[in-house]
């Protein structure tokens, strides 16, 4: 009865690889985020969506690209893995799309690229 | 800089004992945002208080907000070893759609 969760929960990659990472919630929330945590535990937010229209694209790579193929799912793929993507990425729900809101966090995937 | 700045970085005390972490930020908010990182874990979220409200407990955790000052603190008292974590604020974004969250107080309670 985990309310956000991601899959997998640790992802150990060799540069150059694509990978992706899977959320799910069941909160029944409209609003679903990708945020990247560095070395220094400072939060950055990637990307979000709103009933599967993206909302907030951040200035990130476009090797970075999300995918909502419904509410209850934000998927993250990564194309040609760089060593400075190494990092701990979380998934959030809301229900509302405005940054006042309270959210969710699943329990994250560490990335690690050798 | 960030909007939503915590200090101290880090904190380390006894438990039993009281920790005070303070949040600055820079534009006008609604409401501000309390949350808990445990160690190899997801943020849960504590506490919200609004604008209007300049105070707000829950359990051991009180939270006072200035709106003047635009800061907040958060208090945990009678600390226990198993508060250790990271604690952020969190604002929204004035007329965006972000959450704006601080780089975090590292609190360390030694049992």
């Amino acid at each position: 009865d985990t309310a956000v969760s991601q899959t997998p929960k640790y992802l150990v990659t060799q540069m150059g690889n694509d990978k992706s990472i899977k959320c799910e919630q069941n909160l029944g929330h409209d609003t679903m985020y990708w945020y990247k945590q560095d070395s220094k535990k400072f939060l950055k937010i990637m990307f979000s969506y709103n009933n599967k229209e993206l909302i907030i694209n951040e200035t990130v790579p476009n090797r970075f690209s999300p995918k909502s193929p419904d509410k209850a799912h934000l998927n993250l793929h990564i194309n040609s893995l760089e060593l400075g993507d190494s990092a701990v990425y979380f998934c959030a729900s809301s229900q509302d799309l405005r940054g006042w809101d309270t959210q969710y966090f699943g329990p994250g995937t560490r990335l690690t690229v050798l | 800089s960030q909007q939503g700045e915590e200090d101290p970085q880090a904190l380390s005390i006894q438990e039993g004992e009281n920790a005070t972490m303070n949040c600055s930020y820079k534009t006008s908010i609604n409401n501000l945002q309390w949350y808990r990182q445990n160690s190899g874990r997801g943020l849960v979220h504590l506490i919200l208080i609004r604008s209007n409200e300049r105070e707000k407990h829950s359990g051991r955790l009180r939270v006072t907000l200035d709106t003047s000052k635009k800061s907040s603190s958060l208090l945990i008292t009678a600390s226990r070893a198993a508060d250790t974590a990271s604690y952020f604020c969190a604002t929204p974004e004035a007329g965006g759609f972000k959450t704006i969250f601080g780089a975090g107080t590292r609190l360390f309670v030694k049992a």
